[in-house]
């Protein structure tokens, strides 16, 4: 089982719709979450970090749930720019290695 | 200009050569990365080092070495390129002394072509 789990996709959604992503972890120590965002052949960037409490920004929102041990995104009003693969990040306390999931493709048509 | 710089963006070379994967940054942090990402895998560690003397290897180092020449340079060998490390080579940086060393930043990384 990989330590880190996301539906690869693609998800083809039209221009406004709201689209929802999951990811499961397998190590219940992880402490640390992350959302990044990875265009076509280019770098990974931060999107946002995942707090126990559930955040947002802007259209975005990631929620965390311990007991089964899933994060999600939600991305409200889609834009023809949130194409992209959208990647789980995982960290444990006190420790240097993140765990990438391999990602989900996000396609948003006009 | 970028914070994480690394050199070539692009490189063919021969089974056999040994080649040099260059990353460099300015953002101050301790902590630099190297990773290779394939198709359909993700992202996977090769090395890591969190200071000038400290050099780590990751899950997948074989046939890899690395130089951490100065806090802000970490270079990436191959010893004798085989074609399955084609792939998509990533550096990153973590500043832990900075703020939330969980947090990296990537250059735009090297697309490496083993022939």
């Amino acid at each position: 089982r990989k330590e880190v789990e996301q539906d690869p996709g693609p998800f083809n959604v039209p221009e406004g719709a709201t689209v929802a992503f999951n990811c499961t972890y397998s190590n219940s120590a992880s402490q640390s979450f992350f959302w990044y965002r990875q265009d076509c052949r280019k770098e990974p960037k931060l999107l946002m970090s995942v707090y126990s409490s559930g955040n947002e920004d802007g259209r975005f929102t990631a929620q965390l749930n311990r007991a089964s041990q899933y994060i999600s995104l939600l991305i409200r009003d889609s834009k023809l720019s949130d194409s992209a693969t959208y990647l789980c990040v995982v960290n444990m306390e006190s420790s240097y290695k993140l765990i990438f999931g391999s990602g989900t493709r996000l396609l948003v048509r006009p | 200009d970028a914070d994480v710089t690394q050199t070539p963006r692009n490189r063919i070379t021969k089974t056999g050569k040994r080649i040099m994967l260059e990353c460099s940054q300015t953002k101050g942090h301790d902590r630099m990365y190297w990773y290779r990402q394939d198709p359909g895998l993700g992202l996977r560690l090769i090395y890591y080092s969190f200071d000038v003397k400290d050099i780590n290897k990751g899950e997948i180092s074989d046939g890899y070495s690395v130089s951490r020449q100065a806090q802000a340079k970490f270079s990436l060998s191959l010893e004798s390129a085989i074609p399955n490390q084609t792939a998509l080579y990533f550096c990153a940086t973590s500043g832990f002394s900075t703020g939330n060393g969980n947090i990296q930043y990537f250059g735009a990384g090297t697309r490496l072509s083993v022939l």
